[in-house]
């Protein structure tokens, strides 16, 4: 199956502790984002990989950082989370920097 | 920077009618995709569309892009098509920004 995954689906943890998304895409695309989604649904960009280079690293917090060992995987790293972390975490590909985009079913993040 | 205004921010209707969601964008983009997302679900695509029209369906996507407008039209609404709508656009910078969604239900 081709397609965007995610692991873990849901995660739960308490304020300052550190935690890490998993995204892999098997469609063979050369470019990934990670998107935040708070809740009332805004979506925001937070970072895009191209071929494992950062293109795009938008404002966001410096305990949030992007991971990549390869144009298949990027994964997302929290060193210690705050409450307003709490949100769905969008791991998206597309096949390069202008196409269509295709999206992971997300990770939903708990602080506590 | 750019932004993207959709509307209606939400919308009922009863099944059988017809729905009209419009994307507006502040300057030009090279990119324009429509998702739908179920409630607490994976954000699907619907259209890759940066210009002119697209069908799939029930489902109709047309861009106008040097007016910056996009809209989808849904025919015949089923109950099943109650979701949110995005549109989401990027231009030469690459950055992706997305609208506030539509959220719509259809009631039986």
């Amino acid at each position: 199956e081709t397609a965007v995954f995610q692991t873990p689906n849901y995660h739960v943890t308490q304020v300052g502790n550190e935690v890490s998304f998993n995204c892999k895409q098997t469609l063979g695309h050369d470019t990934m984002y990670w998107y935040k989604q708070d809740s009332k649904k805004l979506l925001k960009i937070m970072f895009s990989y191209n071929n494992k280079q950062l293109i795009v690293n938008e404002t966001v917090p410096r305990r949030f950082s992007p991971q990549s060992s390869d144009k298949a995987h990027l994964n997302l790293r929290i060193k210690s989370v705050e409450p307003e972390d709490s949100a769905v975490y969008l791991c998206a590909s597309s096949s390069d920097r202008g196409a269509e985009q295709f999206f992971g079913p997300g990770t939903r993040l708990t602080v506590l | 920077g750019q932004q993207v205004q959709q509307s209606p921010a939400s919308l009922v209707l009863q099944e059988g009618e017809n729905a009209e969601l419009q994307c507006n964008f502040s300057s030009t983009a090279t990119r324009l995709q429509w998702f739908y997302q179920h409630p607490g679900g994976r954000l699907v695509s619907l259209f890759y569309n940066p210009s002119g029209t697209k069908h799939t369906g029930r489902l109709t996507s047309t861009t106008v892009t040097n007016e910056r407008r996009s809209s989808l039209h849904i025919s015949s609404s089923q109950t099943t098509d109650s979701g949110t709508y995005f549109c989401a656009i990027s231009s030469n910078t690459n950055k992706v920004v997305f609208g506030t969604g539509t959220r719509l239900q259809v009631l039986p």
